[in-house]
């Protein structure tokens, strides 16, 4: 296993369009996170998936981010109608179910949203 | 709600010398774990350090350990021994209820040759 992978790793998109990321976890990983890391910051939870249960959400998820975990393997996080506050890393991490586990970071899509 | 807060932005070392990140936070849990992750530059975060809460015990990982003081809510980062390779951001990261992890502003570490 390589590791947490996120396809693609950038991405420009013009305001109004709508975009995919896909992140590809380790493969006995039943946790599943996104984080969103805007320049200077630390990384924002946006969403958890235990399998393919969506656990929590952000209430910075607005209505625009949808995230889905089919099967409990890879997950996609879609924004739609892209806003240049938009902009920013999309970052995945996937762990084992139990607590104060090492969390695992993919290298994160980088959006731009022009 | 947990906050993470770590008052430098930016930290410089020399080679071989010793640095300490600082990092105070709050969270409502009493039975917790506390983080180092660190970031290098184009490279995904990895886990540095962790800190099991009721242990009285500060962590250690080869260069890297920690002065945690549960009462005070700090959790600091020293680093020994510096290397080149431990140019990154460094996230101090306390759980933030739930199952989700709260991350600090960082702490960018430049090492000096």
């Amino acid at each position: 296993d390589t590791g947490v992978s996120q396809d693609p790793r950038h991405k420009i998109t013009k305001r109004g369009q709508n975009v995919t990321f896909r992140c590809d976890p380790i493969s006995e990983h039943n946790r599943l996170y996104w984080y969103r890391q805007t320049l200077g910051q630390g990384p924002e939870f946006l969403t958890y998936f235990q399998n393919e249960a969506q656990l929590e959400k952000s209430r910075l998820l607005s209505d625009r981010f949808s995230a889905e975990r089919p099967k409990g393997s890879f997950s996609t996080l879609e924004i739609q109608r892209t806003e240049q506050g938009d902009s920013a890393m999309y970052l995945c991490a996937s762990s084992l179910n139990f607590r104060g586990t090492e969390a695992f970071f993919g290298q994160g899509t980088r959006l731009t949203v022009v | 709600a947990q906050t993470v807060t770590q008052s430098q932005p930016e930290m410089s070392v020399q080679e071989a010398e010793t640095v300490t990140l600082s990092c105070t936070y709050d969270t409502s849990e009493s039975d917790y774990y506390l983080f180092w992750y660190k970031q290098p530059p184009s490279r995904q975060m990895i886990l540095v350090i962790r800190q099991e809460a009721y242990k009285q015990q500060n962590a250690t990982e080869n260069r890297f350990s920690v002065n945690f003081q549960k009462a005070a809510k700090s959790f600091s980062l020293k680093i020994s021994d510096s290397q080149l390779g431990d140019a990154a951001m460094y996230f101090c990261v306390t759980p933030g209820g739930s199952e989700k992890l709260v991350f600090g502003k960082g702490t960018k570490l430049t090492v000096n040759p």
